[in-house]
């Protein structure tokens, strides 16, 4: 069965830092993947798309790379502030209607 | 990017009564759209895809007939908890698929059932 697996449960870093968080899938062939960023209390909020055949994509101080040989992608927050911290989810996506599948996040906490 | 809008945001109710939850596509139109619930410190579980015009199509072990999807138009699914118990107490999200397969999410509801 499909699996998505992010790296830890829990990651704190220091601010200012680069934070790396990691998703890695199997018995799956995603056509794309995205990162989601949840508040407690809230719904998830859309940070990045990255296709099959694209390496990397960047949104100011955040960098995904998919890598579909490793089976993994990885999400970076450069100069990471303490209202980065929050639950990031990793979602994998095929064409057409079929919904997201999602891991079950790593709450990242910034410390100042 | 594409706002999607959840009504009511919290929500308190007794045992056996009716609860409806609206999710609306504010400046897109989504043909297909999905509930979620959400249970304290755990991840999304995917609960049904509703499609417009359409009937839903439920995840295995979610109970159709208690869980009623409308979507009657691209902006707009509805989801009824019907005589809705204390374990149906929970978050419920909403997203609609966007034009390049993004997937927005509502800011869900918090349904407490007393």
């Amino acid at each position: 069965s499909q699996k998505i697996e992010q790296n830890s449960e829990a990651l704190n870093i220091q601010e200012g830092k680069t934070a790396t968080l990691t998703c890695n899938y199997t018995n799956y062939s995603p056509a794309y993947l995205q990162w989601y960023r949840q508040d407690p209390g809230r719904g998830p909020v859309f940070l990045l798309l990255i296709r099959e055949n694209e390496k990397e994509k960047r949104k100011e101080r955040l960098k995904v790379t998919f890598d579909t040989t490793l089976k993994q992608s990885l999400f970076h927050i450069t100069a990471s502030q303490p209202a980065d911290s929050a639950t990031y989810l990793c979602a994998l996506g095929a064409s057409g209607n079929t919904p997201l599948v999602f891991g079950k996040g790593t709450r990242l906490s910034v410390i100042a | 990017g594409a706002v999607v809008s959840q009504h009511p945001s919290r929500v308190i109710c007794k045992s056996g009564t009716s609860v409806k939850i609206e999710c609306r596509s504010l400046d897109f139109q989504a043909t297909t759209m999905f509930w979620y619930r959400q249970f304290p410190k755990q991840s999304l579980m995917l609960m049904a895809t509703s499609n417009e015009g359409s009937k839903a199509t439920y995840e295995q072990g979610v109970e159709k007939d208690k869980f009623l999807i409308n979507h009657a138009s691209l902006t707009l699914s509805t989801l009824t908890v019907t005589s809705a118990h204390p374990e149906d107490s929970s978050f419920y999200i909403c997203s609609a698929k966007g034009l390049d397969n993004e997937q927005f999410f509502g800011p869900g509801t918090r349904l407490t059932v007393l």
